[in-house]
């Protein structure tokens, strides 16, 4: 089985930390991904990697950046955390469209983030 | 324009009735794969079930069905036999095979099952 794992279920921080989200995966994906969800507004992409050192914006980067220096482990950063960064963190990892694009996303079990 | 749409924000559902949840569309891309997700309130994504562009037959795994009308662009989840357990969020994705590897997904719908 595919396993994605979060380095944390819950993680509370100040605001002006900087946070580190870890995300490592097992079965040899190109791509990885980090996505926010908030009530009401669904899943919505900060970031991703389809390559080790490569990645692509997604829809709401302001305020993250990310890292991927091995191809098993996709690292989110908030900068700067701020209260509006209260939310469900959720990494997700799948094969490159042409090795699988027939196969679907596989997530972790999410970090709940809470800034004070 | 939106990827995919979920217009049900939240269902209701009698245990052991059928339900259908809906999801439409929008994409100008001939090869795509249309995915649904189960969220239980303890956080993970569950793979349910997926349907490619060009499979012919409707996708089936156990209790839920895809009902994929092309022409129309939707690409509905239908559980039968609803159970307790079902009570979750539900995400409708889509993949398009030629623009890249992002994975576009739904606001969800939740769905309460009653006993």
């Amino acid at each position: 089985d595919v396993k994605v794992t979060q380095s944390s279920r819950y993680l509370v921080k100040r605001t002006g930390e900087k946070v580190f989200l870890e995300c490592v995966q097992d079965m040899d994906h190109e791509n990885m991904f980090w996505y926010r969800q908030d009530p009401g507004l669904g899943l919505r992409l900060i970031y991703f990697s389809y390559d080790v050192k490569m990645k692509e914006k997604g829809d709401i980067p302001e305020g993250y950046s990310v890292s991927r220096e091995k191809k098993e482990r996709f690292s989110l950063i908030l900068e700067s955390a701020s209260t509006n960064q209260t939310s469900m963190y959720l990494c997700a990892s799948s094969f490159y469209r042409r090795q699988g694009a027939n196969q679907p996303q596989h997530f972790g079990d999410g970090t709940r983030l809470s800034i004070l | 324009a939106q990827k995919i749409t979920q217009t049900q924000p939240g269902m209701f559902v009698q245990e052991k009735e059928a339900v259908t949840l809906d999801c439409t569309y929008d994409t100008s891309d001939p090869s795509y794969g249309l995915f649904w997700y189960k969220q239980p309130s303890s956080g993970e994504m569950i793979f349910l079930i997926y349907q490619g562009s060009y499979d012919q037959q409707n996708a089936t795994e156990g209790r839920y069905s895809l009902n994929f009308q092309k022409a129309r662009k939707s690409a509905n989840l239908v559980i039968s036999a609803s159970q307790l357990g079902d009570s979750a969020m539900y995400f409708c994705a889509m993949r398009e095979a030629n623009t890249g590897n992002q994975f576009y997904f739904g606001t969800g719908t939740s769905l309460t099952v009653i006993p």
